[in-house]
């Protein structure tokens, strides 16, 4: 099993540009995470899913758009990239069965902004 | 709503030496907690959870916690440093159906 895996693992944007962060899980997981990570902030939730076709917001909703067309890929997109968005991005997943939450992250996505 | 408290945004301890790590929660019901951990440019790993079986939980590489309801803490210790142990440590709580709300995190320095 890969786990959660996440692409690109870096990449460099120019204020307005667009583009899409691709989250892919292989462990049948229903629930899926965005979350970013900033310094001094811990992780902050971006928008989540509970299951195929169905897409929820988080803390820090604004400027990103998301879709789960399928049930193991979970997409971020930025429309139109600011500064702000400069960070780092992980993407999670868990099962819905069981009684303990835990959530598996995959390696991360950093982002720039100039 | 369930949040969280790290306490301590850097700690810095020698090789050898105790590791505590302190994680304060505020839940109006019972909560799940879990400390994770971020090794450099990686993703996190889970290192241990509450789920209510038990107070004190053990968990990967040494490390366990005791969860206190009279205090709301959660704190985190290993007995003794290794320099494999300096990593970025999160704290988080469940909340509602869905989400794990994270503390702003504690770096962890271990000095040889």
């Amino acid at each position: 099993n890969a786990g959660v895996t996440q692409t690109p693992k870096f990449r460099v944007l120019k204020t307005g540009q667009s583009m899409t962060l691709l989250c892919a899980q292989d462990m049948n997981h229903e629930y899926m995470y965005w979350y970013r990570q900033d310094p001094g902030m811990g992780l902050r939730l971006i928008h989540y899913s509970v299951g195929e076709g169905t897409t929820a917001k988080g803390e820090v909703p604004d400027g990103y758009n998301v879709s789960r067309l399928k049930k193991q890929n979970f997409l971020l997109g930025l429309e139109s990239a600011a500064p702000s968005q400069t960070s780092v991005y992980f993407c999670a997943s868990r099962t819905r069965q069981g009684i303990t939450p835990e959530q598996y992250f995959g390696p991360g996505t950093r982002l720039t902004v100039t | 709503a369930q949040s969280v408290t790290q306490l301590g945004s850097h700690v810095s301890v020698s090789e050898g030496a105790l590791v505590l790590l302190r994680c304060n929660y505020s839940s109006s019901v019972p909560p799940y907690l879990f400390w994770y951990v971020q090794y450099p440019n990686q993703g996190l790993q889970l290192l241990l959870k509450y789920t209510s079986a038990a107070t004190l939980v053990k968990g990967i590489n040494g490390f366990e916690a005791e969860f206190k309801k009279s205090e709301t803490s959660f704190h985190l210790t290993k007995p003794s440093a290794h320099m494999s142990d300096a990593a970025e440590y999160f704290c988080a709580v469940h909340q509602g159906a869905q989400k794990l709300v994270f503390g702003q995190g504690t770096r962890l320095t271990i000095n040889p």
